[in-house]
């Protein structure tokens, strides 16, 4: 059973960066048909996806963030990781990391969140 | 940019259907997938590809889609499926990622 947990700082000050790191374990970061992805959620407000890579390295990001996201894959570690510059204290939220699954059903190709991560609680504050 | 939209709160009573309801000007391309999220965990996907219902998912949650409207359908909605739903899409591209807002779901 392919599990996702997140790890990092939960206290950024303002201005600083976020880090996380999301490890993989019971299953291949490699594996075909899946790519990798951030989402978060602010304190009682929805989802928001932040971006998603691919075990190659490319990436695409949410137009809103992509002046300060950055994600990056680490295959030997099975881990894959988010960097968010400049934060602010709408930066905070409980940011979770998930398996994008991909392919085409249907006539239609398509891309969804099959596994996610518990998801940890990161705080802007000074 | 990209939307999906849903009411903010549906109610029933236990026992009682629940249609929750996303719209969106790609639905008749994409598909629609539904999450339930309890207070305080991760979200978990309930209905994929509009119709699809993943293993261990009851057989009282379905989907379906018409036009710009996909539709998430509890039947006999039982007290543990009080929850926020998400429904989920990409835009035409297929690169957009987009959520709806979510629906507070209240079994009472």
């Amino acid at each position: 059973q392919l599990q996702l947990q997140e790890s990092g700082s939960g206290l950024v000050k303002p201005s600083q960066t976020l880090s996380l790191t999301c490890a993989v374990s019971g299953g291949s970061i490699s594996s075909d048909g899946y790519s990798w992805s951030w989402i978060r959620q602010p304190p009682g407000k929805g989802l928001e996806w932040i971006g998603y890579i691919y075990h190659s390295g490319n990436t695409y990001y949410n137009p809103s963030l992509t002046s300060r996201v950055t994600m990056s894959v680490d295959r030997s570690k099975n881990q894959f990781s988010l960097r968010l510059t400049s934060v602010t204290a709408a930066d905070t939220a409980v940011y979770y990391c998930a398996r994008v699954n991909l392919g085409c059903s249907g006539g239609r190709c398509y891309r969804y969140f099959d596994l996610w991560g518990r998801g940890t609680l990161v705080t802007v504050s000074s | 940019s990209y939307e999906l939209t849903q009411p903010p709160s549906v109610s029933v009573s236990p026992g009682q259907t629940a249609r929750i309801t996303c719209s969106g000007d790609a639905l008749p391309r994409k598909y629609a997938y539904w999450y339930q999220q309890k207070s305080g965990q991760a979200p978990v996907l309930v209905i994929y590809e509009d119709t699809k219902r993943p293993s261990g998912i009851p057989e009282r949650f379905s989907g379906s889609s018409s036009g710009t409207m996909a539709t998430l359908t509890i039947s006999g909605a039982q007290v543990e499926d009080e929850a926020d739903y998400y429904c989920y899409s990409t835009d035409s591209s297929g690169n957009l990622v987009v959520f709806g807002e979510g629906t507070k779901l209240t079994v009472l």
